[in-house]
């Protein structure tokens, strides 16, 4: 059974357009992250939702809005596409506690935006 | 935000051959993990190490956690080809929900 699913795999748009990407988690974790996979491969967090209240906001274009309808998902939004946002958004998921091993996160497999 | 120094950054290997990466942090951390990313996936959890000194192996994977709390290593022993892909260490903060993340050891392995 997959742990961090998300939907879709591939997204091809064009520019000015508006997408979704969905993210479920099926381990029963508290807390879900977005992160954006540059070109050079570089990791970097966008949002982060504790029990669906937002505690992570890096310095993100207001264009991007994360959704958490419930602890399980947590959506990215994406307003007026441009050619920058072409990249790997990966969600991911952890126990979020302050407990060992409560921290470490499980990534989905990776959804890859081409906006043209 | 902050980075880690991860290095080398790539490397071109010969099966058989060991490897050995590092993490570096101006910061301490309390948790370093390590992480391998396959071509079209996402990073999969290889080593957690929670306690500065802490030697974990998984196979033929070894990862130390420093004993100053800024620097973490990953040894692979006898590379296979399946060993390709890209590498990175993660280090969280006490008290903190994220990771800081390495930019990654991007291994190739010559058959």
């Amino acid at each position: 059974d997959t742990a961090v699913s998300q939907t879709p795999k591939y997204l091809v748009t064009q520019m000015g357009n508006d997408k979704s990407i969905k993210c479920e988690q099926n381990l029963g974790h508290d807390t879900m992250y977005w992160y954006k996979q540059d070109s050079k491969k570089f990791l970097k967090i966008m949002f982060s939702y504790n029990n669906k209240e937002l505690i992570i906001n890096e310095t993100v274009p207001n264009r991007f809005s994360p959704k958490s309808p419930d602890k399980a998902h947590l959506n990215l939004h994406i307003n007026s596409l441009e050619l920058g946002d072409s990249a790997v958004y990966f969600c991911a998921s952890s126990q979020g506690g302050g407990g060992q091993g409560e921290e470490t996160q499980y990534f989905g497999p990776g959804t890859r935006l081409l906006v043209l | 935000g902050q980075q880690l120094n991860q290095s080398p950054q790539s490397m071109f290997i010969q099966e058989g051959e060991d490897v050995s990466m590092n993490c570096t942090s101006s910061s301490i951390f309390n948790t370093w993990l390590w992480y391998k990313q396959d071509p079209g996936e996402g990073p999969v959890l290889l080593i957690a190490l929670y306690k500065a000194g802490e030697l974990t192996s998984n196979g033929r994977l070894t990862a130390q956690f420093g004993i100053t709390r800024k620097d973490s290593f990953l040894n692979i022993s006898a590379s296979i080809p399946s060993d390709v892909g890209i590498y990175f260490c993660a280090g969280r903060k006490a008290g903190s929900y994220q990771l800081t993340f390495g930019k990654g050891t991007k291994l190739s392995v010559i058959p």
